[in-house]
């Protein structure tokens, strides 16, 4: 079956505008992680979903970014007032309801806040 | 606050060689632990796991060790190949009763050379 996917694959946008970045999970998964990954460093954790529970939002930077997850599939990561050190690598894993469970990882959202 | 590390974040071999990655953990209540591979422009991918019961699980020409006595995670690759040519990163997480949420070392920048 499909994997994770992500849209779009690259974004460039200008210094405060807005931005919304898709991830769309496989099929089944209850678990939704959102990651940003800087230049030459490790994966930063954002924002988790599980199923119907509160997500966990403890990773989110600022209160410029926000993510949601309708029907318990898509989720959108929106950047507000995006600022030029936004840019970054934005990854989205789903996995089944389990710590232990693999995460599988999309292609990522390479943005460019000019 | 406790974090996953690794000591080197480049390695260099030529093709054919045996590669070692490692990694050093501090949070002693981590039993479980993931090594990832993430190609340029790619998403990170499952490599193998190990838990904490474990000192050694194999794979396909992968084998990972775990020394809980120093904290110590390493990845070994057995006859290193062009396609091997990534950055491999390790996470630590905990079984169930702890946080879904996966920590993330650096990563480190495997190249093979022909």
């Amino acid at each position: 079956g499909a994997g994770v996917s992500q849209s779009p694959s690259n974004k460039v946008t200008e210094k405060g505008k807005d931005v919304e970045l898709r991830c769309d999970p496989i099929s089944g998964h209850t678990a939704l992680y959102w990651y940003r990954q800087s230049l030459g460093q490790g994966l930063e954790f954002l924002i988790y979903f599980q199923g119907n529970s509160a997500p966990d939002k403890s990773g989110l930077p600022s209160d410029r970014f926000s993510a949601e997850r309708t029907g318990g599939s898509v989720s959108t990561l929106t950047i507000q007032r995006t600022q030029q050190e936004d840019s970054a690598v934005y990854l989205c894993a789903s996995s089944s309801d389990s710590s232990t469970d693999t995460q599988y990882f999309g292609p990522g959202t390479r943005l460019t806040v000019l | 606050g406790e974090s996953v590390g690794l000591h080197l974040p480049t390695l260099s071999v030529q093709e054919g060689d045996n590669s070692i990655i490692n990694c050093a953990y501090s949070n002693s209540a981590s039993d479980y632990f993931i090594w990832y591979k993430q190609e340029s422009g790619k998403g990170p991918q499952f490599i193998i796991d190990i838990r904490s019961n474990m000192d050694k699980r194999q794979g396909q020409r992968v084998t990972v060790l775990l020394n809980k006595t120093v904290k110590h995670l390493s990845l070994q690759i057995a006859a290193t190949q062009p396609g091997d040519s990534a950055v491999y990163f390790c996470a630590e997480n905990r079984l169930p009763g702890g946080s879904y949420i996966p920590t993330f070392g650096r990563g480190t920048s495997l190249i093979v050379h022909p």
